[in-house]
């Protein structure tokens, strides 16, 4: 079974601090991808990468960034929490661009104060 | 999340009653379609898939049927139980590798 798991599930930070939410799936597939949700929006796409190194911007990258030194690891980093960033986040991972069936971490539920 | 059930379109059913979920999607181009469930906590999980070239594929106690023309997809599960109580949201994919996520329908399932 695939497993993609993601450091928290629950932070609380303040206003203005730097915050890392990790991601780590094991199933060496080559796409990672690092989306919001929120309750009336839905799911929004942030930041996705497609291969180590190399990331691409989602729908709604701003006060966001992302690293992936390694194939099974993609960071999501907020450089300066904002109240607004308070969400739930959730980490994707897929096989290859033509097969796409995403599969899901569980969760971190983001507060910031 | 918890909280992602919020401002979602609701299905109420009985166990043990089939039931339908719908969803429009909006590309005609798009050529391969998911079906999640989101259960309360959790983060999405994949029941089933079906791909442009296939009006209909069945899963265990899910089918899902695609509907090109009109650009709807809808998903079945049969002898719904309390456990299949949850948010369930398509995505529909158009050869970028991203997928676009629909807002989801909440299914209540009441014993």
């Amino acid at each position: 079974d695939v497993k993609v798991t993601q450091s928290s599930r629950y932070l609380v930070k303040r206003t203005g601090e730097k915050v890392f939410l990790e991601c780590v799936q094991d199933m060496d597939h080559e796409n990672m991808f690092w989306y919001r949700q929120d309750p009336g929006l839905g799911l929004r796409l942030i930041y996705f990468s497609y291969d180590v190194k190399m990331k691409e911007k989602g729908d709604i990258p701003e006060g966001y960034s992302v690293s992936r030194e390694k194939k099974e690891r993609f960071s999501l980093i907020l450089e300066s929490a904002s109240t607004n960033q308070t969400s739930m986040y959730l980490c994707a991972s897929s096989w290859s661009p033509t097969t796409d069936t995403q599969y899901f971490g569980p969760g971190t539920r983001l507060t910031v104060l | 999340g918890e909280n992602v059930g919020l401002h979602l379109p609701t299905l109420s059913v009985q166990e043990g009653d089939n039931s339908i979920i719908n969803c429009a999607y909006s590309n005609s181009a798009s050529d391969y379609f998911i079906w999640y469930k989101q259960e309360s906590g959790k983060g999405p999980q994949f029941i089933i898939d079906i791909r442009s070239n296939m009006d209909k594929r069945q899963g265990q106690r899910v089918t899902v049927l695609l509907n090109k023309t009109v650009k709807h997809l809808s998903l079945q599960i049969a002898a719904t139980q309390p456990g299949d109580s949850a948010v369930y949201f398509c995505a529909e994919f158009s050869g970028y590798s991203t997928l676009t996520f629909g807002k989801g329908t909440m299914l209540l399932v009441s014993p």
